[in-house]
C-alpha cells in the first residue's frame, strides 16, 4: 500500500522569500513521485517528477524537489516566491496504476 | 501540445437525474482516469481505464459507472444523481503501465446536484 502526507495544509510567504512545501510518503516499493500545481478553477499541471534517477529534481517555474529515501520525504522548494506561485500544490506517489494524492497545500504569497 | 478536454466547466442537475460527464484526449494515451476533488480530501479516484472497453474501479466507484468505446474518449456516468455527488470532477490521461509517467489533466467540471 502507498500513501502520502502533506505536512502543511496552508503555507504563507512573502514575495521574494523562499518556499518550502513538505511531503512525506509511504511505499513498499520504489515509487515514482510527482508534484502538481493547481490554480483556481483549473486542472492540475505537472511541476516535476522523480523516477529513480537524480535525487534532486528540477521542475518548471524555478521549483525543485529533493528525494530523501532515508527520510521518505520529497519536499518542494523555490528560492524566491512570486505572486503567480499562489496556488494549491499536490504531492503524489505512484506505482503502476496506484496513484495516491496528498490532501494539498495552499500557498499564499503576500506582497 | 497535450490536451485533455472536459465537455462542461459547470453543470447543474437535479437529484435522481442521469448525468454524463465527457472527456476527450488528443495524445493517443492508453490510460484515462476520473477523479473527484473535495476540499481537504485531495483527489480520489473513481474509475480508470487502461484500454478501450476496459475499466477498473478506483477508491470510490459507488454510484458511478464509466464507458470507453474509443481510445480518446472516457465518459463518467452518474446513474441517479444525489446531492453528495456535488463536487469538482477531473479527468486525466497518461501513457504506459509503470506509473512513472505523469497524468495530464483537464480543467475540471464543477457539478452541482440540487
Amino acid at each position: 500500500a502507498q500513501s502520502v502526507t502533506q505536512l502543511d495544509s496552508h503555507v504563507s510567504v512573502s514575495e521574494g522569500t523562499p518556499v518550502l512545501l513538505r511531503c512525506n510518503y509511504s511505499s513498499s516499493y520504489s515509487p515514482s513521485l510527482f508534484w502538481y500545481v493547481q490554480h483556481p478553477n483549473k486542472g492540475l499541471q505537472l511541476l516535476l517528477k522523480y523516477t529513480s534517477a537524480a535525487t534532486l529534481v528540477k521542475g518548471i517555474n524555478g521549483f525543485e524537489a529533493e528525494f530523501k529515501k532515508s527520510e521518505t520525504s520529497f519536499h518542494l522548494t523555490k528560492p524566491s516566491a512570486h505572486m503567480s506561485d499562489a496556488a494549491e500544490y499536490f504531492c503524489v506517489v505512484s506505482r503502476v496504476f496506484d496513484m495516491r494524492f496528498g490532501a494539498g497545500t495552499r500557498l499564499t504569497v503576500k506582497p | 501540445d497535450v490536451k485533455v478536454t472536459q465537455s462542461s466547466r459547470y453543470l447543474v442537475k437535479r437529484t435522481g437525474e442521469k448525468v454524463f460527464l465527457e472527456c476527450v484526449q488528443d495524445m493517443d494515451h492508453e490510460n484515462m482516469f476520473w477523479y473527484r476533488q473535495d476540499p481537504g480530501l485531495g483527489l480520489r479516484l473513481i474509475y480508470f481505464s487502461y484500454d478501450v472497453k476496459m475499466k477498473e474501479k478506483g477508491d470510490i466507484p459507488e454510484g458511478y459507472s464509466v464507458s470507453r468505446e474509443k481510445k480518446e474518449r472516457f465518459s463518467l456516468i452518474l446513474e441517479s444523481a444525489s446531492t453528495n455527488q456535488t463536487s469538482m470532477y477531473l479527468c486525466a490521461s497518461s501513457r504506459g503501465t509503470a506509473g512513472d509517467q505523469p497524468q495530464h489533466f483537464g480543467d475540471g467540471t464543477r457539478l452541482s446536484i440540487l
